[in-house]
């Protein structure tokens, strides 16, 4: 049974603060990585992937993955009132159906 | 980018009513397509795998003669929802990987059918 992990917050961050959301999981086979956010009422939208060791940059976010520890984390700089929402890590995808954790409630404050 | 629509986005009708919820890959076709169900303040809990012309395969606890999946083109998965009680109101959410695409390749998610059963 796959599992997810992630602290169900909420976090709070002031604005242009650095967010950091965390995420560990069960499947050391797990090859690739997603981050979705959520907002209230609404269906998840892709944030970033990542599939290899290390960091992984597209704007303001950086997604981390160290598989040997079975962890991984998304970086949101200079984080905005609109970034508040509720971030969803899941292990694979394509044709495989998605692991959710319970996900990380960010409030970042104005 | 991958496109999935879905349809309706907001239902809200009688005890024991069927209903059924359209999800469609407007740009790319899928032979697998994932059904979803969020309760308030909960994770998505995944519901079935629906795959194209053969049966839908069912997560542990849901109920294949309640909910119905039908996925008869590489576009388009139905759900329906048969006899629907309150209990049964949720949030609905499919998602889809085009064809051919493996696991790195995230999937996509229609809007969601908000379910309200009175």
């Amino acid at each position: 049974q796959k599992e997810v992990e992630q602290n169900s917050g909420p976090l709070s961050v002031p604005e242009g603060a650095i967010a950091s959301l965390n995420c560990t999981y069960s499947d050391r086979g797990s090859q690739s990585f997603f981050w979705y956010r959520q907002y209230s009422g609404k269906s998840p939208e892709l944030i970033m992937f990542i599939y290899s060791n290390g960091d992984k940059e597209d704007g303001r976010f950086t997604a981390q993955l160290n598989k040997a520890s079975q962890y991984v984390s998304l970086l949101i700089r200079d984080s905005q009132p609109s970034d508040s929402a509720t971030y969803l890590c899941a292990p694979e995808g394509g044709n495989t159906p998605l692991v959710f954790g319970k996900g990380t409630r960010l409030s970042v404050i104005a | 980018g991958a496109v999935v629509s879905q349809h309706p986005s907001w239902v809200i009708c009688k005890s024991g009513t069927s209903v059924k919820i359209e999800c469609r890959s407007l740009d790319f076709q899928a032979t697998t397509m994932f059904w979803y169900r969020q309760f308030p303040k909960q994770s998505l809990m995944l519901m079935a795998t629906s795959n194209e012309g053969s049966k839908a395969t069912y997560e542990q606890g849901v109920e294949k003669d309640k909910f119905l999946i039908n996925h008869a083109s590489l576009t388009l998965s139905t759900l329906t929802v048969t006899s629907a009680h309150p209990e049964d109101s949720s949030f609905y959410i499919c998602s889809a990987t085009p064809q051919g695409e493996y696991s790195n390749q995230p999937q996509h998610f229609g809007d969601g059918t908000r379910l309200s059963i009175l």
